[in-house]
Parts: C-alpha cells; structure tokens; sequence
C-alpha cells in the first residue's frame, strides 16, 4: 500500500498570510496531483506535476514535485478566505494509474 | 457540459439494511471510480471501471459491497448489508482517459448515515 502523508493536518491564518503545506510518500509517483474540495462537493483539480523537480504556478498557488517524485509541496501567497477547503494531493501509480490520496490538509482563512 | 451526477445526495438506513447508489459518468468518460471518504479523511478507491469492465476492486469489501456498470456508461454501488462504519461519502468520478495524468471529474457524492 502506498501510503501519502500531508502535513500539517489543520491549519488556520488571517487573511494575506503565507503558507506551505506538504505532501510526503517513501514511494515513487509518475505523478501527483492536487486537489481542491469545499464541504457538500466533490475535490477538483488544481493542478498535475509529472517530472521531478518541477514547479507549476496557478495565479497564488505554487506546486513542487519534488526531485524524487516521492513528495510535493503546496505554497499560497497572500492567502483569501476564498482559499478555504480540503487540499488532497493524490499520488498516480501502477500499470493501472491508480490513483491514491492522502488524509487532506483542512484549511481556514480568517477575514 | 453536464457534470458527473449522482443520486441519492442524502440517505439514512438502519444497520443491516440495503442502500444503492447510481451514477451518470460525464459523456464519452471511459473510465468510472467509486471512492470511499470518511468523514476526515482522503478518498479510498473502491472500484475503477474501464468502460464496462474491472480494473481494480482489490479495496471493494465484497461480501457486502457490489458495483456494476452495464453498457459502459451508468453505474450503481449497491452495500447490502450496511454495516454502522459505512457511513461515508460515497463519490464518483470519470476520467477520459485511463488517468495516468488526466484530471477526475468528481460528482457531488451520496452521503450515507448508517444508524
């Protein structure tokens, strides 16, 4: 079982803070992905990193793939209460591409 | 473009009874999952459809769980009996490819309280 730890579990800032969060495996991905949900909804997609050592920029979010392709990092400049929700990274393995998530990291940002 | 639809979104039964769940893939999506998610948690995979046939059902506890998906394009999560650690989100989603680095459109989901 390939297992996706992402840390920290809850976090909670005022609005225009700066945050990291992580996304850690022992296993090797061909890829991750990010998503994003709100309560009541399914997760949708924020972005897919496919090579090691890669950087994608979406408007206030930066994703890493990390140079192994075990692990990822999630940073939000300036952070919006519109950036509240669940942030699932998902790890893409297998013959079969299947897909794996992590636990999430519940975010809240405070007016 | 229509989203993944799901129905039931709510539903409530009592320990030992039988509960459905049906889904409407977006159109032309070959692939179709069932995810799991307990409250708190990340989704579990399930079920992966390709078209109408298995990819991988190794997590479905199939002694009570049972999905089909006729002429590869609906689908239906049946659990039969429920059992009390059933309660969850039960989400679908479709991809149009086989996901290796597509994007999974997901579906609202069919929250389940199992008393």
């Amino acid at each position: 079982t390939q297992l996706l730890e992402q840390s920290p579990q809850f976090l909670s800032i005022q609005e225009g803070e700066n945050l990291t969060v992580y996304c850690n495996s022992s296993s090797v991905f061909s890829s991750l992905q990010w998503y994003r949900q709100e309560p009541g909804e399914g997760p949708v997609l924020l972005v897919t990193v496919v090579t090691g050592g890669e950087v994608k920029k979406l408007k206030r979010l930066t994703f890493q793939f990390g140079d192994a392709r075990k692990d990822s990092s999630l940073h939000i400049t300036a952070a919006q209460p519109g950036d509240t929700g669940l942030y699932l990274c998902a790890g893409v393995s297998g013959a079969n591409s299947k897909l794996t998530f992590g636990k999430g990291i519940t975010l809240s940002v405070r007016p | 473009e229509a989203g993944v639809a799901q129905s039931p979104r709510y539903k409530i039964i009592e320990k030992r009874q039988s509960v459905a769940f049906w889904c409407n893939p977006i159109s032309g999506h070959a692939t179709l999952y069932w995810y799991q998610q307990i409250l708190g948690q990340g989704p579990k995979l399930l079920i992966q459809f390709q078209n109408n046939g298995v990819v991988d059902d190794s997590q479905l506890p199939k002694d009570r769980f049972s999905a089909e998906r006729l002429k590869g394009v609906d689908s239906t999560l049946k659990i039969q009996p429920a059992k009390l650690e059933d309660s969850a989100v039960y989400l679908c989603a479709s991809s149009s490819d086989r996901g290796r680095t597509g994007e999974l459109f997901f579906g609202e989901g069919s929250r389940l309280t199992v008393l």
